[in-house]
């Protein structure tokens, strides 16, 4: 059963343009939210989080979008640059053990 | 400095050969975790320690052991693989396992089983 789910396996943009990445969570014991980005072969790599009692953080191109009521969290990059592709995972936390849960990604591509 | 440098980059080993991953930070983190990421597929969560204790097993076969000798080291003992054991086996490390804090990942080995 997944309980983090990224419905959009790949999503193309323009350079310049926002690019607007999706996640829907079921395990509402989750209260904290990460994004990472991944190029192949390397570790993931952390970009930003947001905790439950927020609903939206924003670092620099990068603004996570909590809406805890419909338990989705977005990932708005504007502008996108062709070095933002890659493979985006949405993670969550929280729960008894604070296991951190990944959904299965999805692959951005930012087209010059 | 928030990095967790993992050695091997790459290993290939027979059935049959032990090999360790060996996984360091030092951030001062007390949590740290192995995760073993198939192709196009998330990372799947295998072991974790808090304050150099096994916190959490995930069901792993007993082919992986893991250690934590200190707080900054953590390795992985590999024995007797199968072929579907190649994979990407990450290190990561938090600040604690119960904080709400990100998690800072390594680069990975790529573990090639033949």
């Amino acid at each position: 059963d997944q309980q983090v789910k990224q419905n959009s396996p790949s999503l193309s943009v323009q350079e310049g343009r926002i690019s607007i990445l999706n996640c829907d969570y079921t395990n509402s014991m989750f209260d904290y939210f990460l994004w990472y980005k991944k190029y192949p072969a390397e570790g993931p790599t952390f970009l930003i989080s947001i905790s439950s009692i927020k609903d939206k953080n924003e670092d620099g191109r990068f603004t996570v979008f909590l809406n805890k009521s419909a338990k989705h969290l977005s990932l708005h990059i504007v502008p996108s640059q062709p070095g933002d592709s890659a493979v985006y995972f949405c993670a969550s936390r929280g729960g008894s053990n604070y296991k951190l849960t990944f959904g299965k990604g999805t692959l951005l591509t930012v087209n010059p | 400095d928030t990095e967790v440098t993992q050695t091997p980059k790459h290993l290939v080993m027979g059935m049959t050969n032990k090999k360790s991953l060996k996984c360091e930070q030092h951030m001062g983190h007390r949590a740290m975790y192995w995760y073993k990421q198939k192709a196009k597929k998330p990372p799947e969560l295998m072991f974790v320690y808090s304050y150099e204790k096994l916190s959490i097993n995930e069901s792993v076969p007993s082919r992986f052991s893991p250690e934590c000798p200190n707080s900054s080291l953590l390795n992985l003992h590999l024995h007797a693989l199968q072929p579907e054991d190649s994979a990407l086996y990450l290190c990561a490390s938090s600040q604690e396992q119960t904080l709400n804090t990100e998690a800072f990942f390594g680069q990975g080995t790529r573990l090639t089983v033949v």
